[in-house]
């Protein structure tokens, strides 16, 4: 079953512009995990957030967590294009290790 | 280091054959181990996971099965492929507790392996 929906489904904009991602979910969580995925490749592990905290950096990427929303955002400054890919959210639920993913926000960064 | 493979990396194939992904890690020991389906433009949806030899959970009823016959190794099979069956497969591994945080399991994604059924 799908857990996350990330908002947009599809993101254009100009290299240099910040991007941001929405994610939205339904269960109680222990941690929230964003990956990208470049086409027709595997996904590769960005950031991860655990439930009680409310912000992480890492380089570019800003993600924060509102649990009383039961959402998250992915904020990327100053976008390049290498950046275009697709993003997804993932969550990790209390009682195991299984992590279920939404459904992508496909990013494009135009030169 | 751990690396993970994956293969066939393509794979097209009739309605009604058998299939067979397979799926190794290197360098580390008793990972879990997973296999998610991406449809086109659609999210991950898992298949099977598993936290030993032997152990293996199903997440969705299918004509698809895993198996587990050695500690690194994960394979995907199905004796008859179904049209709906194509899809892009991933492999992953996970250690829990990876980097000290408690209950979180971060994933290392294999390249994939795309499946065509005709």
């Amino acid at each position: 079953s799908q857990q996350g929906e990330e908002d947009p489904q599809a993101l254009s904009i100009q290299e240099g512009e910040n991007a941001t991602m929405n994610c939205s979910y339904k269960t109680s969580i222990n941690n929230l995990q964003w990956y990208r995925q470049n086409s027709g490749r595997g996904l590769v592990h960005l950031i991860l957030i655990r439930s009680n905290e409310r912000e992480k950096h890492s380089g570019r990427l800003r993600v924060t967590l509102d649990t009383s929303k039961k959402s998250s955002s992915l904020l990327i400054t100053a976008s390049r294009a290498a950046d275009t890919a697709s993003y997804f959210c993932a969550t990790g639920s209390h009682w195991g290790g299984k992590l279920i993913f939404g459904q992508g926000t496909e990013l494009s960064v135009k030169p | 280091s751990q690396t993970i493979h994956q293969w066939p990396a393509t794979l097209v194939q009739p309605v009604g054959s058998p299939l067979s992904l397979e799926c190794t890690v290197e360098g580390t020991s008793n990972p879990n181990l997973y296999w998610y389906r991406q449809a086109a433009g659609r999210g991950l949806q898992l298949l099977f996971y598993s936290v030993g030899i032997g152990q293996i959970s199903s997440e969705v009823p299918q004509n698809l099965s895993a198996s587990r016959p050695q500690d690194r190794q994960f394979i995907l099979s199905s004796k008859k492929l179904l049209l709906s069956d194509s899809g892009f497969y991933l492999c992953a591994w996970s250690v829990t507790r990876d980097r000290g945080f408690s209950g979180a399991n971060v994933l290392t994604f294999g390249a994939g392996s795309r499946l065509t059924v005709l």
